[in-house]
Protein backbone atom coordinates (compact mmCIF):
# COMPACT_ATOMS: atom_id res chain seq x y z
CA UNK A 1 0.00 0.00 0.00
CA UNK A 2 1.40 3.09 -0.61
CA UNK A 3 2.24 5.68 1.90
CA UNK A 4 3.80 8.81 2.73
CA UNK A 5 7.31 8.77 4.04
CA UNK A 6 9.29 11.18 6.23
CA UNK A 7 13.04 11.79 6.60
CA UNK A 8 14.38 12.28 9.24
CA UNK A 9 12.47 10.29 12.15
CA UNK A 10 14.38 12.48 14.53
CA UNK A 11 16.70 15.82 14.34
CA UNK A 12 18.45 17.91 16.77
CA UNK A 13 20.00 20.90 16.26
CA UNK A 14 21.21 24.41 17.96
CA UNK A 15 19.22 27.22 17.69
CA UNK A 16 19.83 29.34 14.97
CA UNK A 17 20.68 26.74 12.34
CA UNK A 18 18.90 25.81 9.49
CA UNK A 19 17.04 22.63 9.12
CA UNK A 20 15.37 20.94 6.23
CA UNK A 21 12.20 18.49 6.74
CA UNK A 22 12.05 15.89 4.14
CA UNK A 23 8.63 13.93 2.72
CA UNK A 24 8.03 11.93 -0.01
CA UNK A 25 4.28 12.21 -0.88
CA UNK A 26 2.30 9.12 -2.47
CA UNK A 27 3.02 9.11 -5.95
CA UNK A 28 -0.29 10.32 -7.80
CA UNK A 29 -1.34 12.60 -5.23
CA UNK A 30 -1.57 16.93 -6.16
CA UNK A 31 -1.94 18.07 -2.60
CA UNK A 32 0.51 18.79 -0.17
CA UNK A 33 0.51 19.79 3.47
CA UNK A 34 2.47 19.93 6.41
CA UNK A 35 1.56 20.34 9.88
CA UNK A 36 3.12 20.64 13.79
CA UNK A 37 2.36 19.28 17.26
CA UNK A 38 4.00 20.46 19.73
CA UNK A 39 4.36 17.94 22.63
CA UNK A 40 0.93 17.60 24.46
CA UNK A 41 -0.67 19.73 22.09
CA UNK A 42 -3.27 19.62 18.99
CA UNK A 43 -2.24 19.14 15.78
CA UNK A 44 -1.61 22.35 14.02
CA UNK A 45 -1.77 22.98 9.87
CA UNK A 46 1.02 25.02 8.68
CA UNK A 47 0.79 25.43 4.71
CA UNK A 48 -0.63 23.65 1.80
CA UNK A 49 1.09 23.08 -1.68
CA UNK A 50 -0.71 22.44 -4.87
CA UNK A 51 0.09 23.16 -8.66
CA UNK A 52 4.25 24.13 -7.02
CA UNK A 53 2.98 27.32 -5.07
CA UNK A 54 1.52 27.52 -1.41
CA UNK A 55 -2.10 27.41 -1.66
CA UNK A 56 -2.79 28.39 1.90
CA UNK A 57 -0.69 28.89 4.86
CA UNK A 58 -1.15 29.52 8.94
CA UNK A 59 -0.06 32.12 10.80
CA UNK A 60 2.54 30.06 12.56
CA UNK A 61 4.20 29.83 9.15
CA UNK A 62 6.11 32.90 8.70
CA UNK A 63 8.99 34.35 6.79
CA UNK A 64 11.63 31.53 8.27
CA UNK A 65 9.49 28.73 6.87
CA UNK A 66 9.88 27.70 3.33
CA UNK A 67 8.26 25.04 1.60
CA UNK A 68 9.36 23.29 -2.00
CA UNK A 69 8.98 20.17 -4.03
CA UNK A 70 12.76 20.25 -5.68
CA UNK A 71 12.58 17.08 -8.08
CA UNK A 72 8.71 16.02 -8.50
CA UNK A 73 8.95 13.57 -5.76
CA UNK A 74 10.04 15.07 -2.36
CA UNK A 75 8.51 17.94 -0.93
CA UNK A 76 10.64 19.74 1.99
CA UNK A 77 9.81 21.88 4.58
CA UNK A 78 12.77 24.49 5.10
CA UNK A 79 13.16 26.68 8.88
CA UNK A 80 15.94 28.98 7.89
CA UNK A 81 16.63 30.26 12.00
CA UNK A 82 15.29 27.96 14.17
CA UNK A 83 13.67 28.73 17.70
CA UNK A 84 13.31 26.98 20.90
CA UNK A 85 9.83 27.36 20.32
CA UNK A 86 10.05 25.52 17.03
CA UNK A 87 10.43 21.87 18.77
CA UNK A 88 7.57 19.54 17.99
CA UNK A 89 6.45 16.95 15.68
CA UNK A 90 6.26 17.88 12.28
CA UNK A 91 3.94 15.75 9.74
CA UNK A 92 3.75 15.84 6.25
CA UNK A 93 1.22 14.83 4.58
CA UNK A 94 -0.67 14.23 0.91
CA UNK A 95 -4.43 14.06 -0.98
CA UNK A 96 -5.28 13.01 -4.54
CA UNK A 97 -8.01 15.70 -4.66
CA UNK A 98 -8.75 18.79 -2.21
CA UNK A 99 -11.74 16.53 -0.89
CA UNK A 100 -9.80 13.46 -0.72
CA UNK A 101 -8.48 11.78 2.36
CA UNK A 102 -5.12 12.76 3.97
CA UNK A 103 -2.77 10.29 4.40
CA UNK A 104 -0.07 11.55 6.92
CA UNK A 105 3.51 10.58 7.03
CA UNK A 106 5.08 9.16 10.47
CA UNK A 107 6.51 12.41 11.30
CA UNK A 108 10.13 14.19 11.96
CA UNK A 109 10.50 15.15 15.90
CA UNK A 110 12.82 18.34 15.52
CA UNK A 111 14.64 19.28 18.53
CA UNK A 112 16.07 22.54 19.06
CA UNK A 113 18.23 22.89 21.69
CA UNK B 1 -13.67 30.61 11.62
CA UNK B 2 -14.15 26.91 12.19
CA UNK B 3 -12.70 24.93 15.35
CA UNK B 4 -13.37 21.57 16.87
CA UNK B 5 -14.01 20.60 20.66
CA UNK B 6 -12.83 17.54 21.90
CA UNK B 7 -14.12 18.20 25.76
CA UNK B 8 -12.64 14.98 27.39
CA UNK B 9 -8.57 14.89 27.20
CA UNK B 10 -8.51 11.21 28.64
CA UNK B 11 -10.98 8.48 28.95
CA UNK B 12 -10.41 5.02 30.66
CA UNK B 13 -12.39 2.53 29.80
CA UNK B 14 -12.22 -1.03 31.10
CA UNK B 15 -12.02 -3.46 28.12
CA UNK B 16 -14.96 -4.91 26.34
CA UNK B 17 -17.01 -1.97 27.24
CA UNK B 18 -18.57 0.44 24.91
CA UNK B 19 -17.11 3.78 24.45
CA UNK B 20 -18.09 7.24 23.25
CA UNK B 21 -15.40 9.95 22.38
CA UNK B 22 -17.00 13.57 22.02
CA UNK B 23 -16.12 16.19 19.57
CA UNK B 24 -18.27 19.55 18.68
CA UNK B 25 -17.36 21.34 15.60
CA UNK B 26 -18.00 25.19 15.06
CA UNK B 27 -18.50 26.18 10.91
CA UNK B 28 -20.40 28.43 9.30
CA UNK B 29 -19.89 26.71 5.94
CA UNK B 30 -20.42 23.20 5.06
CA UNK B 31 -17.88 20.92 6.53
CA UNK B 32 -16.04 17.79 6.19
CA UNK B 33 -15.53 15.96 9.18
CA UNK B 34 -12.95 13.35 10.07
CA UNK B 35 -11.60 10.89 13.20
CA UNK B 36 -7.63 10.30 12.62
CA UNK B 37 -5.97 7.77 15.09
CA UNK B 38 -2.42 8.16 16.40
CA UNK B 39 -1.01 5.17 18.10
CA UNK B 40 2.29 5.76 20.26
CA UNK B 41 4.88 7.43 18.38
CA UNK B 42 3.42 7.04 15.20
CA UNK B 43 1.58 8.94 12.38
CA UNK B 44 -2.05 9.91 11.89
CA UNK B 45 -4.11 7.51 10.70
CA UNK B 46 -7.74 7.82 9.02
CA UNK B 47 -10.75 6.17 10.97
CA UNK B 48 -13.57 7.50 9.07
CA UNK B 49 -14.85 10.41 7.67
CA UNK B 50 -18.37 12.69 6.59
CA UNK B 51 -18.52 14.32 3.48
CA UNK B 52 -21.86 14.19 2.97
CA UNK B 53 -25.00 11.80 2.27
CA UNK B 54 -25.93 9.16 5.59
CA UNK B 55 -25.33 10.79 8.75
CA UNK B 56 -24.03 7.81 10.50
CA UNK B 57 -20.52 6.61 9.18
CA UNK B 58 -18.55 3.71 9.62
CA UNK B 59 -14.49 3.39 9.46
CA UNK B 60 -12.34 0.75 10.43
CA UNK B 61 -11.39 -1.39 13.30
CA UNK B 62 -15.29 -1.23 14.31
CA UNK B 63 -15.58 2.28 14.95
CA UNK B 64 -18.41 4.65 14.18
CA UNK B 65 -19.59 8.35 14.55
CA UNK B 66 -22.88 10.35 13.97
CA UNK B 67 -22.85 13.50 12.16
CA UNK B 68 -25.54 16.15 14.04
CA UNK B 69 -25.98 19.03 12.03
CA UNK B 70 -28.29 20.82 14.97
CA UNK B 71 -25.88 19.30 17.66
CA UNK B 72 -23.03 20.33 15.70
CA UNK B 73 -21.46 17.26 17.30
CA UNK B 74 -19.48 13.92 15.59
CA UNK B 75 -19.30 11.66 18.13
CA UNK B 76 -16.72 8.68 17.77
CA UNK B 77 -18.24 5.35 18.86
CA UNK B 78 -17.19 1.56 19.54
CA UNK B 79 -19.57 -1.00 20.92
CA UNK B 80 -16.73 -3.28 22.43
CA UNK B 81 -12.96 -2.03 22.88
CA UNK B 82 -9.80 -3.59 23.10
CA UNK B 83 -6.61 -3.48 24.72
CA UNK B 84 -5.09 -2.46 21.45
CA UNK B 85 -7.62 0.25 20.39
CA UNK B 86 -5.17 2.42 23.55
CA UNK B 87 -3.75 5.24 21.35
CA UNK B 88 -5.14 9.57 20.88
CA UNK B 89 -8.03 10.28 18.95
CA UNK B 90 -7.90 13.16 16.93
CA UNK B 91 -11.58 15.26 15.60
CA UNK B 92 -11.02 16.85 12.86
CA UNK B 93 -12.94 19.13 10.57
CA UNK B 94 -11.63 20.84 7.00
CA UNK B 95 -13.82 23.22 5.12
CA UNK B 96 -15.06 23.18 1.16
CA UNK B 97 -12.20 26.03 0.56
CA UNK B 98 -9.19 24.96 -2.27
CA UNK B 99 -6.65 23.16 0.35
CA UNK B 100 -9.08 21.24 2.47
CA UNK B 101 -6.67 22.43 5.55
CA UNK B 102 -7.59 19.97 8.38
CA UNK B 103 -8.62 21.78 11.75
CA UNK B 104 -7.75 19.49 14.60
CA UNK B 105 -9.52 19.27 17.88
CA UNK B 106 -7.11 18.87 21.11
CA UNK B 107 -7.08 14.89 20.78
CA UNK B 108 -8.80 12.38 23.44
CA UNK B 109 -6.60 9.70 24.87
CA UNK B 110 -8.35 6.61 25.18
CA UNK B 111 -6.58 4.04 27.83
CA UNK B 112 -8.28 0.61 27.64
CA UNK B 113 -7.63 -1.28 30.42
CA UNK B 114 -7.99 -4.99 31.16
Amino acid sequence: EPEVTQTPSHQVTQMGQEVILRCVPISNHLYFYWYRQILGQKVEFLVSFYNNEISEKSEIFDDQFSVERPDGSNFTLKIRSTKLEDSAMYFCASSGGARNEQFFGPGTRLTVL
Amino acid sequence: AQSVTQLDSQVPVFEEAPVELRCNYSSSVSVYLFWYVQYPNQGLQLLLKYLSGSTLVKGINGFEAEFNKSQTSFHLRKPSVHISDTAEYFCAVSDDGATNKLIFGTGTLLAVQP
